[in-house]
Formats: structure tokens, C-alpha cells, sequence
């Protein structure tokens, strides 16, 4: 069955440490995102990448970085330039960023910092 | 800066009860209104995308109509069962999505 793998699933993160969660997906999609979900709040938006080898910032990128070196692949590194890096972060895709076309979603990762 | 707006926050409804709740969003520069289900434990799912002022869709109970003129939406659901219990977020594209806060719905058996 097709759709978007994310890992971990829970994340510890010591402060001043940089730690990259993966999202693959094997849908052929061209669009790939990434959002934050912070308690009592929507999904804020923190990258995205149209095609591969090309992304965009979103609303709040400060802190975080990303690579689409391939497709199916769209990791999400968050630096020690985050300061509060403490939430649930959710990876999805499209077949591209056509407002016609909905987001399939993985199932996130929680991270912690300790 | 564009807002998407959900109400309630949260409901609580028995089984076999109908419910619905609302998404406000800008009226001017509409392209599409997405509806997502978002059950605990588990990933958002596309419930559906709606493009044309009128618009009508529907997934078993789960119907939703969309006004863009007035800029919203209502989801209903009807004869709500506990598998129903999730959190409902609706999506407006613009510049880059932006989801509302959601409605948090319980059903109680």
C-alpha cells in the first residue's frame, strides 16, 4: 500500500543538538511538506518542495532545514538554532502544489527536548 | 496575515446524534477548502476538497457544503457513531495552506 513512512515516531533531543526526522513516501508525489502542531494550536507550516532539489520556506523555518535529494524523500532537520523545538511534527504529500489536490499525511513524530 | 477559523473548539455528542461545525475563511482569492479527519493515534485523512461555490460532497455520513461568497464551509455528520470521534480540520490554499485549528469531536456511546 502506498503512503508516507515517518520516523521516529518519539524523539528525545538534548539541548544544543541537531536531530533529522525522516519522512519517505512512495506515492510519486512532487509535493512534499512539513508542519508543526504545537498544544491548543493549527498545523503551522515549516517547509515545503515542489519538485526535488528545490523547497521553500513556510511560516516558521527558523531553526529548521531541509533536503529533497530525492522524491520519495524529505527530511526535516531541526538545528539548535530552534529554541523551542518541543512538539509533534507531521510530514505530508500531493501530487503537487495545485490547490485541487488534498495532502495524504504520515503518522508524525514527537519530539522531545530533554 | 489570512485566518481559517473552526467552531466549536470541541463538541461532545451522543451516539445517533447529527452534528455539525463550521470553517470561516477568506471569501476573496478562493481556489479550494480542504476537510481532514484526524483521529487519535493515527494520521490525517483527506475527507474532501471542495472547489465550486454550492458545492456538496459526501462520504457515507459525512456531507459537506461550502458558501465561498460568504467564506464558509459546514461539515455535518449525521447519526454520529464513536468511530466518528476525531479532530476535523479544514484547509484553505492561498499562497501555501492554512489549516484551522480544528473541532475536536467525542461521541459518546
Amino acid at each position: 500500500d502506498g503512503g508516507i513512512t515517518q520516523s521516529p515516531k518519539y524523539l528525545f533531543r538534548k539541548e544544543g543538538q541537531n536531530v533529522t526526522l525522516s519522512c519517505e513516501q512512495n506515492l510519486n508525489h512532487d509535493a512534499m511538506y512539513w508542519y508543526r502542531q504545537d498544544p491548543g494550536q493549527g498545523l503551522r507550516l515549516i517547509y515545503y518542495s515542489q519538485i526535488v532539489n528545490d523547497f521553500q520556506k513556510g511560516d516558521i523555518a527558523e531553526g529548521y532545514s531541509v533536503s529533497r535529494e530525492k522524491k520519495e524523500s524529505f527530511p526535516l532537520t531541526v538545528t539548535s538554532a530552534q529554541k523551542n523545538p518541543t512538539a509533534f511534527y507531521l510530514c505530508a504529500s500531493s501530487w503537487d502544489t495545485s490547490p485541487n489536490y488534498g495532502y495524504t499525511f504520515g503518522s508524525g513524530t514527537r519530539l522531545t527536548v530533554v | 496575515i489570512l485566518n481559517v477559523e473552526q467552531s466549536p473548539q470541541s463538541l461532545h455528542v451522543q451516539e445517533g446524534d447529527s452534528t455539525n461545525f463550521t470553517c470561516s475563511f477568506p471569501s476573496s482569492n478562493f481556489y479550494a477548502l480542504h476537510w481532514y479527519r484526524w483521529e487519535t493515534a493515527k494520521s490525517p485523512e483527506a475527507l474532501f476538497v471542495m472547489t465550486l461555490n454550492g458545492d456538496e460532497k459526501k462520504k457515507g455520513r459525512i456531507s459537506a457544503t461550502l458558501n465561498t461568497k460568504e467564506g464558509y464551509s459546514y461539515l455535518y455528520i449525521k447519526g454520529s457513531q464513536p468511530e466518528d470521534s476525531a479532530t476535523y480540520l479544514c484547509a484553505f490554499p492561498y499562497d501555501k495552506v492554512i489549516f484551522g485549528p480544528g473541532t475536536s469531536l467525542s461521541v459518546i456511546p
